[in-house]
């Protein structure tokens, strides 16, 4: 166990939908960054949150948007979604920022039909 | 963005037997990083390498960073069945890009 937690697990939309999927960093932790994780394939890295301000970012469009609150858990927005969206999201959270120090949660499978 | 082989995208092997996959990389990295992922659930970090050349042990998990920079190294000696899962390997450049490879799935047999 990581500390940090995602909700929902699992979530269905359809194709235009908006969805909202959230993170709770691990206690401590004032970083979040959000992975993008299609199937048979390994994480990509979305953007990071550090003290509530974007701290850089993947390539993704500007669909998938985020938001750090300030006891530093985090929300991942994706609008209009596509088909290629369906993936395994995860958010991890670290101290520093420091992608080697951070720790995973264990995704919302989100499936776009 | 950077792309990050792993080889072998699979791998079948007797438990007590030791394991070797390695990861490379068009571009040069300052930090890789070996992870394992379970079924439903996040990666665990296993080992971190920071220096070119650097060999770390995590128990029985040994992995290099390799001279050029562009690639790295992990084993698992005297695998056991709680090995099985898909091992990642992440290389980082600036502050906060990291990215992951394919993916090398061990399944170890009692």
């Amino acid at each position: 166990e990581t500390g940090v937690t995602q909700s929902p697990t699992h979530l269905i939309k359809t194709r235009g939908q908006q969805v909202t999927l959230r993170c709770s960093s691990q206690s401590g932790h004032n970083t979040v960054s959000w992975y993008q994780q299609a199937l048979g394939q390994g994480p990509q890295f979305i953007f990071q949150y550090y003290r509530e301000e974007e701290n850089g970012r993947g390539n993704f469009p500007p669909r998938f948007s985020g938001l750090q609150f300030p006891n530093y858990s985090s929300e991942l927005n994706v609008n209009a979604l596509e088909l290629d969206d369906s993936a395994l999201y995860l958010c991890a959270s670290s101290r520093t920022g420091a992608l080697d120090t951070q720790y995973f949660g264990p995704g919302t499978r989100l499936t776009v039909l | 963005g950077q792309q990050l082989n792993q080889s072998p995208q699979s791998m079948f092997i007797q438990e007590g037997e030791d394991v070797s996959m390695n990861c490379t990389s068009s571009s040069i990295f300052n930090t890789w990083l070996w992870y394992k992922q379970d079924p439903g659930e996040g990666p665990v970090l296993l080992i971190a390498l920071y220096k070119a050349g650097e060999l770390t042990s995590n128990g029985r998990l040994t992995a290099q960073f390799g001279i050029t920079r562009k690639d790295s190294f992990l084993n698992i000696s005297a695998s056991i069945p709680s090995d099985v899962g898909i091992y990642f390997c992440a290389g980082q450049t600036g502050a906060n890009n990291l990215f992951f490879g394919t993916g090398t799935r061990l399944t170890v047999i009692p």
